[in-house]
C-alpha cells in the first residue's frame, strides 16, 4: 500500500488476555518502529527493527511485550497478560533505513488498545 | 540522553494571528530535530525537520522553525493561522540520522478560533 497500515484500528480486551497488533509498513522500507502513545503524552519508543532483527528493544516496558518481523516486512506486536495500564494507542512507523538518510518516519494511524 | 520539552499543552489563537509553538531540547550530541502534526483521527505527519543544514527550516503549510543552539530551542511558527491548522503538534529529537529513535515531547494542541 501507499502508507503504513495498522490493524485493528480499535481493540477492546479484558485484563489478562493476549493481544496482537499488526503493522504493514511502506513497501521497501527496511526500518520499522513501534511507539506507544498514552493519553496526554507524546509517543514513546518501544522497539526498532532493521530488516528481520530487532536492533533496539530498549523501550519495551517488560517481558509481557514482544514484537516480531519474520520476513522483514509485516510486524506484529504481542502483549501477554494485558493490564489496564497497557491501554494506549500503539503506533507503527517505517522509514527507508538508508545510511545517511534524514530519518523521516512515516506513521500509521495507530491501533487503540483498551484493556477493561 | 535526549529529551524534549514543549511549553503549553494548549495554545489558542485567532484565525490570521501568529502561531508560536515552543520546543526546547536536551541532547548530548548535535541533534536532529523534527516537528510532527497529528490531525484528528489521522497518523502523525512530518511538518519539517532540521538536520544540521540551514538553521531556519521551512515546512509544509507555511510553517517554519528556527534552530537556536545557544537557546537549545526549535520553536515552530506560522505568520497567519488558518482554521485548518487546528491539530496537535509534537516536537521530537534524534541523535542519529539514519536510525531514528525519536524522543517526542508531550505535544501542544493548537486551537484556532474564527
Amino acid at each position: 500500500g501507499a502508507g503504513v497500515s495498522q490493524t485493528p484500528s480499535n481493540k477492546v480486551t479484558e485484563k489478562g488476555k493476549y493481544v496482537e497488533l499488526r503493522c504493514d509498513p511502506i513497501s521497501g522500507h527496511t526500518a520499522l518502529y513501534w511507539y506507544r502513545q498514552s493519553l496526554g503524552q507524546g509517543p514513546e519508543f518501544l522497539i526498532y527493527f532493521q530488516g528481520t532483527g530487532a536492533a533496539d528493544d530498549s523501550g519495551l516496558p517488560n517481558d509481557r511485550f514482544f514484537a516480531v518481523r519474520p520476513e522483514g516486512s509485516v510486524s506484529t506486536l504481542k502483549i501477554q497478560r494485558t493490564e489496564r495500564g497497557d491501554s494506549a494507542v500503539y503506533l507503527c512507523a517505517s522509514s527507508s533505513g538508508l545510511a545517511g538518510s534524514t530519518g523521516e518516519l512515516f506513521f500509521g494511524e495507530g491501533s487503540r488498545l483498551t484493556v477493561l | 540522553a535526549q529529551s524534549v520539552t514543549q511549553l503549553g499543552s494548549h495554545v489558542s489563537v485567532s484565525e490570521g494571528a501568529l502561531v508560536l509553538l515552543r520546543c526546547n531540547y536536551s541532547s548530548s550530541v548535535p541533534p536532529y530535530l523534527f516537528w510532527y502534526v497529528q490531525y484528528p483521527n489521522q497518523g502523525l505527519q512530518l511538518l519539517l525537520k532540521y538536520t544540521s543544514a540551514a538553521t531556519l527550516v521551512k515546512g509544509i503549510n507555511g510553517f517554519e522553525a528556527e534552530f537556536k543552539k545557544s537557546e537549545t530551542s526549535f520553536h515552530l511558527t506560522k505568520p497567519s493561522a488558518h482554521m485548518s491548522d487546528a491539530a496537535e503538534y509534537f516536537c521530537a529529537v534524534s541523535e542519529d540520522s539514519g536510525y531514528s529513535t525519536l524522543t517526542f515531547g508531550k505535544g501542544t494542541m493548537l486551537l484556532v478560533s474564527p
